[in-house]
């Protein structure tokens, strides 16, 4: 079936460490996002990709980075910079970006 | 400037009421598309539906409807004889023409459907 992939479900954080979000989609969509989400609050841009090999700052993209070698996957990295990382991640794709995204299931990331 | 406003934040009713989720947004193109998501408890959106700004035209599925008025820069969703299967957060999200914009989310209405 197609859709999108997040993993891993539940990542804790230590003090000090980066740690890699993996989303992998096979809808053959050009643009992916990531969307950070705050309990009770709305989703925040990170980053967006229009095509492979390009991306762009979202909102909040301080303290995170991200790569896009492939169509693909889109990994984000939550940097030791980003002093608040305790959130839910939402990964998105669409085919273009006036279209409907389409979600992954989330990443639920906490500090140890 | 906040541009997609959701001012409900908690709505609660009873199973069978008709509820109406309110979405104000805020752009300054001509071309533009309005969204509205479910988010179901396990937490993953769901996509409803898709309106371009120049088709204003009403649209009903099943029990969802959905009203779009210019005039007003509104576009809000109607559940009609809800369940509590519709207990979610609902999210409206703006997508504007120019280069460089991207969706645009609100804040979010919390939907609680009692039995």
């Amino acid at each position: 079936d197609g859709g999108i992939t997040q993993s891993p479900k539940y990542l804790f954080r230590k003090e000090g460490q980066n740690v890699t979000l993996s989303c992998e989609q096979n809808l053959n969509h050009d643009a992916m996002y990531w969307y950070r989400q705050d309990p009770g609050q709305g989703l925040r841009l990170i980053y967006y990709s229009q095509i492979v090999n390009d991306f762009q700052k979202g909102d909040i993209a301080e303290g995170y980075s991200v790569s896009r070698e492939k169509k693909e996957s889109f990994p984000l990295t939550v940097t030791s910079a980003q002093k608040n990382p305790t959130a839910f991640y939402l990964c998105a794709s669409s085919i273009d970006r006036d279209q409907p995204q389409h979600f992954g299931d989330g990443t639920r990331l906490s500090i140890l | 400037a906040q541009k997609v406003t959701q001012a409900q934040t908690e709505i609660s009713v009873v199973e069978k009421e008709d509820v109406t989720l309110d979405c104000v947004y805020e752009t300054r193109d001509t071309t533009y598309y309005l969204f509205w998501y479910k988010q179901p408890p396990s937490g993953e959106l769901v996509f409803l539906i898709r309106r371009n700004s120049f088709d204003e035209q009403n649209e009903i599925s099943g029990r969802y409807s959905w009203n779009f008025q210019k005039s007003t820069s509104s576009f809000n969703f109607t559940i009609t004889a809800s369940q509590v299967v519709d207990s979610a957060v609902y999210f409206c999200a703006l997508s504007e023409d120019n280069y460089g914009q991207n969706f645009v989310f609100g804040p979010g209405t919390r939907l609680s459907v009692l039995p």
